[in-house]
């Protein structure tokens, strides 16, 4: 079955750069999806497809792809910006996947 | 302005079926090129995909699921539902339905999420 790996916390400084990666194999061929989630709510997703932001999303939030690796980048980090993180893929064999999910810590 | 709104009981008797419907309101379920899903997430821990619904009834499921999982549609009442036999302590969980945009689309929008206890 297909598996994402995540790293289970990130922290960063208010108003720097936040880098959240997600591994999978040959993940670079694949649509990889973003989602924050903040405690007690539903997820939303931030990033879709080849690192495309909804509309309501702010620009700070970025995402690229390649070869074994997707990275979600949160720019100028704001308190607010303190969530959990999930990248996710579809799979011919397995469906829907998600990674574990990251937590994102503002110093 | 789409909204998702589960309803279902919130404690389900080990052995039994969880039974979960999904309302959908401000949109039609029989949109092309939209999947209804289910997705859930025990406290504190991750995301699990349970499976998805296309309008016209095909399905698609979690392997680890696949044996106990049923998902349904009825574009009548613009509603699709869960059923998932034999529950055990691990399937209690938030239970969220969602809007899956294309094949390999987002999940772009999202039910607020019910909490399914399992317990005698």
């Amino acid at each position: 079955s297909y598996e994402l790996t995540q790293p289970l916390s990130v922290s960063v400084a208010l108003g720097q750069t936040a880098t959240i990666t997600c591994g999978g194999s040959n993940i670079g061929s694949k649509n990889v999806h973003w989602y924050q989630q903040k405690p007690g709510q539903a997820p939303v997703v931030v990033i879709y497809g080849d690192g495309n932001r909804p509309s309501g999303i702010p620009g700070r939030f970025s995402g690229s792809d390649s070869g074994n690796t997707a990275t979600l980048t949160v720019s100028r980090v704001q308190v607010g910006d303190e969530a959990d993180y999930y990248c996710q893929v579809w799979d011919s064999d397995t469906g829907g996947v998600f990674g574990g999910g990251t937590k994102l810590t503002v110093l | 302005q789409l909204q998702l709104q589960e309803s279902g009981p919130g404690l389900v008797k080990p052995s039994e079926t969880l039974s979960l419907t999904c309302t959908v309101s401000g949109g039609s379920i029989s949109s092309s090129n939209y999947y209804w899903d289910w997705i859930r997430q025990p406290p504190g821990k991750g995301l699990e995909w349970i499976g998805s619904i296309y309008y016209s009834g095909t399905t698609y499921s979690n392997p680890s699921l696949r044996s106990r999982l049923t998902i349904s549609v009825d574009t009548s009442r613009n509603q699709f539902s869960l059923r998932l036999s034999s529950v055990t302590a691990a399937d209690a969980s938030v239970y969220y339905c969602a809007r899956q945009r294309g094949s390999n689309g987002p999940l772009d929008y999202w039910g607020q999420g019910t909490l399914v206890t399992v317990s005698s």
